[in-house]
């Protein structure tokens, strides 16, 4: 059974800095990893999706690596602002279209 | 282009009413998923559908609980006789294909009086 644990679970930061979120799972055979956020009482924004193929994957100021041996994602996000702030989720599905597996998420404030 | 709609955004109901909850997915997604998060736990699962099939319903409870998505309309959630253990938020997705990201809507937040 697929287990996703985030760390670090909240994360404040001042804004600029550039940070790391780490999720690793259980089960290495994944077929795709996606990165979302969620605001408070709103749903969840998708920011990227890393196929098992693919080591990385960049949007903007957010950059994905996977490393599938050790089960492991980070998501990089550099010079962070104070709209960064959120819960970042990680979540890994086992076969494409299936249902993603989710950690409980880092929370993350940047302030000002 | 909208995004996934669900309705209501919020929904209460007394102990032993039902529950029913709606996804409109994106234009052109045929993939609908449903998922809930209680109060301090992560999503988890419930139910993988396509037009007019169940594909997997693993994470759904036995009882009280089940899904559809016809040929037209929107995917319905229904919960039965709901208890106080019910209240959470539940989420819906959708996609195109299974290779494609899947797309959330806001979700409908369920309490239960």
């Amino acid at each position: 059974k697929q287990e996703v644990t985030q760390i670090p679970a909240a994360l404040s930061v001042p804004e600029g800095e550039n940070l790391v979120l780490n999720c690793s799972f259980t089960d290495s055979a994944i077929y795709n990893l996606q990165w979302f956020r969620q605001d408070p009482g709103k749903g969840l924004t998708s920011l990227l999706l890393i196929q098992s193929s693919q080591r990385e994957q960049t949007s903007g100021r957010l950059n994905a690596s996977l490393d599938k041996s050790s089960g492991r994602s980070t998501l990089y996000i550099a010079a962070s602002q104070p709209g960064d702030s959120a819960t970042y989720l990680c979540a890994p599905d086992n076969q494409a279209g299936t249902a993603l597996i989710f950690g409980k998420g880092t929370t993350l404030s940047v302030s000002s | 282009n909208a995004g996934v709609m669900q309705n209501p955004r919020h929904l209460v109901r007394r102990r032993g009413q039902e529950a029913r909850l709606r996804c409109s997915p994106m234009k052109g997604h045929s993939h609908v998923y449903w998922y809930r998060q209680l109060p301090e736990e992560g999503l988890k699962f419930m139910v993988y559908l396509q037009k007019e099939n169940i594909i997997d319903e693993s994470g759904m409870p036995k009882e009280r609980f089940s899904a559809e998505f016809p040929k037209e309309g929107p995917s319905i959630l229904r919960i039965q006789q709901v208890v106080r253990g019910d209240s959470a938020a539940y989420f819906c997705a959708s996609s195109p294909d299974g290779n494609q990201p899947q797309h959330f809507g806001d979700g409908t937040r369920l309490s239960i009086l």
